[in-house]
This record gives structure tokens, C-alpha cells and sequence, in this order.
């Protein structure tokens, strides 16, 4: 079965501490994807990352940014959290291409306080 | 950039048939993905189009029209299991998914 895990399900910082967030994947997925996901918005994308130690900037990467040293796994660093990165965070990985569809983690519920 | 849309919420009867609508403008297509969201819980894959046409899967189908900009996923015979939010998603040039912000379908008995 295959498998994305995300290091925590639930998550409660203060602001202005740096917070890292875990992903990985068991698929051997080349692509891997951060999202944020917030109520009325959908997903949007952070950084993605298509090979080892490659990144790209999604559409909201501020304040942001990601590491990927090994091919299976995928952090994400709030170098200093604000009350406004409060929200439901999506790890995602998959092949390249076209037709591959995404694997999703649970979700990390991170509130800054 | 991309710009996808789709209704926030639509309501609908156990037994019948309802129709999620998402029409998309992107720089480079290729392809359509509708996920299926259940409260608190991750995404998971529904369908995938990339040819213009009709998609069947069970109880679910998936249309798309890549002229028109435009895609459908049809959802027969409704349950209540089937309450959940329902994600479109464009794959653009870039070969990166983009997605809409979710349809919340409530169906009630």
C-alpha cells in the first residue's frame, strides 16, 4: 500500500520560533509538493521539489522553504512563524509526467500562537 | 498563470445524480484530475482526463472539453458516504497540479 507520512497530525508553536514540518514517501516518487490548505481557498502550492537537493518556488513561498536531501523525504521550514501560517499543511509526492496522479499525506494542523 | 473554478457548495438527494462543474483557463494543458476530500482527511485520486471525451468509473464519471475549457464529474446513484469536497485540478506546462478551491457536495437522505 502505498504511503505518505507526515511527522505530526497536529502541531501548536509560538510565533517567531522555527518549525519544521516532515514528509515522506515510501513510492520512490520523483516530484514531492507542499500545500497549504485553508477554508475558502483550496490548495495552494508552496515549493515542490521534481529530484534530490531541486527545488522550485510554488505560489506562495514566502516566509517559507524546503529542504530535500534524500529522494524520499521532503521538509518544509516556517523559519519564523507567524499567526497567519496558522493553517492545514499537505504533503504530496508522485511521478513525473502525465496521467500520474498525486499521493497525499494525512495533513499537519499547525497553529501559531 | 492558471485560473480554475469550480461552485463552492452543492447540495443534493440520496439517489440521484449531480454534475460538478470546473472550467479552467492555463498556460499549457495536460490534463484534468478530480480528487474526493472527506472531512480531516487527505485527497485521493478520483479520474483523470487529458483527451476530450467521457471518463466512466462505476458510479463516477469525468468529461472533459480542452476547447471549451471546461470539465464535469457526474456522481450517480448518491450515498451518503459521498459528502465530502471534491477537488479539480489542472496539470499545466509545467507539469505541476494546480488546483481549484473544492466543491463541498452535502448529500441528504
Amino acid at each position: 500500500d502505498v504511503k505518505v507520512t507526515q511527522s505530526s497530525r497536529y502541531l501548536v508553536k509560538r510565533t517567531g520560533e522555527k518549525v519544521f514540518l516532515e514528509c515522506v514517501q515510501d513510492m520512490d516518487h520523483e516530484n514531492m509538493f507542499w500545500y497549504r490548505q485553508d477554508p475558502g481557498l483550496g490548495l495552494r502550492l508552496i515549493y515542490f521539489s521534481y529530484d534530490v537537493k531541486m527545488k522550485e518556488k510554488g505560489d506562495i513561498p514566502e516566509g517559507y522553504s524546503v529542504s530535500r536531501e534524500k529522494k524520499e523525504r521532503f521538509s518544509l521550514i516556517l523559519e519564523s512563524a507567524s499567526t497567519n501560517q496558522t493553517s492545514m499543511y499537505l504533503c504530496a509526492s508522485s511521478f513525473p509526467g502525465q496521467g500520474n496522479e498525486a499521493f497525499f499525506g494525512q495533513g499537519t494542523r499547525l497553529t501559531v500562537v | 498563470g492558471q485560473n480554475i473554478d469550480q461552485p463552492t457548495e452543492m447540495t443534493a438527494t440520496e439517489g440521484a445524480i449531480v454534475q460538478i462543474n470546473c472550467t479552467y483557463q492555463t498556460s499549457g494543458f495536460n490534463g484534468l484530475f478530480w480528487y474526493q476530500q472527506h472531512a480531516g482527511e487527505a485527497p485521493t485520486f478520483l479520474s483523470y482526463n487529458v483527451l476530450d471525451g467521457l471518463e466512466e468509473k462505476g458510479r463516477f464519471s469525468s468529461f472533459l472539453s480542452r476547447s471549451k475549457g471546461y470539465s464535469y464529474l457526474l456522481l450517480k446513484e448518491l450515498q451518503m458516504k459521498d459528502s465530502a469536497s471534491y477537488l479539480c485540478a489542472v496539470l499545466g506546462g509545467s507539469y505541476i497540479p494546480t488546483f481549484g478551491r473544492g466543491t463541498s457536495l452535502i448529500v441528504h437522505p
